[in-house]
């Protein structure tokens, strides 16, 4: 499978405790993107990387969430001190270019009880 | 007002039906545009991108028109399997992906 993979795609967690989500990209690319999604809205965007550098963050990134690229391959979204709010689908994309159509990975889905 | 907004249904339709989907943008400065179809409790799958002069695949024709700033999607000879939330989508600045809430359509035997 080519596709965009994430690890785990579940992930249960007690509030206060730290989570870290793995996105692989389809190989070739060389844009990643991380977006979140809730219960009945539309995923909203969190970072994206252009191979190693991260040239966007959104407002919703607050101070407890960090996204690395560290050898402009796979991702990972670290996420310390969960709260419940935290509580949604976490969606790795990728592309080829900007403005490129974005492909979606299966998603991680995260529950802070 | 959402950036992107779109009419949340739900469309119930019998199998065979014509079905169309509209969505507004607020970004005249949007650059790319495209419909995403997600299943349940799944990622969003890309449908089609949309183009200026129209473009159609199979069954789905997708319009767009800048001075509106408007989107649609149609969708003919409905199918049980095209069940879904379909997503309006808009790349306003080059990189992220703007959605909208999506369109819940029920295709009904």
């Amino acid at each position: 499978d080519t596709g965009v993979s994430q690890d785990p795609r579940h992930k249960i967690t007690k509030r206060g405790q730290n989570v870290t989500f793995r996105c692989d990209p389809i190989s070739e690319h060389n844009r990643l993107y991380w977006y979140r999604q809730t219960l009945g809205q539309g995923p909203e965007f969190l970072t994206y990387f252009q191979n190693e550098a991260q040239l966007e963050k959104s407002r919703l990134l607050s101070d407890r969430f960090s996204a690395e690229r560290p050898k402009g391959s796979f991702s990972t979204l670290e996420i310390q001190r969960t709260e419940q709010g935290d509580s949604a689908m976490y969606l790795c994309a990728s592309s080829l270019s900007w403005r490129g159509e974005q492909y979606f990975g299966p998603g991680t889905r995260l529950t802070v009880t | 007002r959402k950036e992107v907004e779109q009419d949340p249904g739900p469309f119930n339709v019998p199998e065979g039906a014509t079905v169309a989907f509209n969505c507004t943008y607020s970004n005249s400065a949007s650059q790319s545009f495209f419909w995403y179809r997600q299943d349940c409790r799944k990622e969003p799958k890309l449908l089609m991108s949309v183009y200026s002069s129209g473009n159609e695949d199979g069954r789905f024709t997708a319009q767009l028109n800048r001075a509106s700033q408007y989107i649609s999607l149609l969708i003919r000879d409905s199918k049980l399997s095209d069940s879904a939330t379909y997503l309006c989508v808009v790349n306003k600045d080059g990189n992220k992906l703007v959605f909208g809430a999506g369109t819940i359509l029920r295709v009904k035997s």
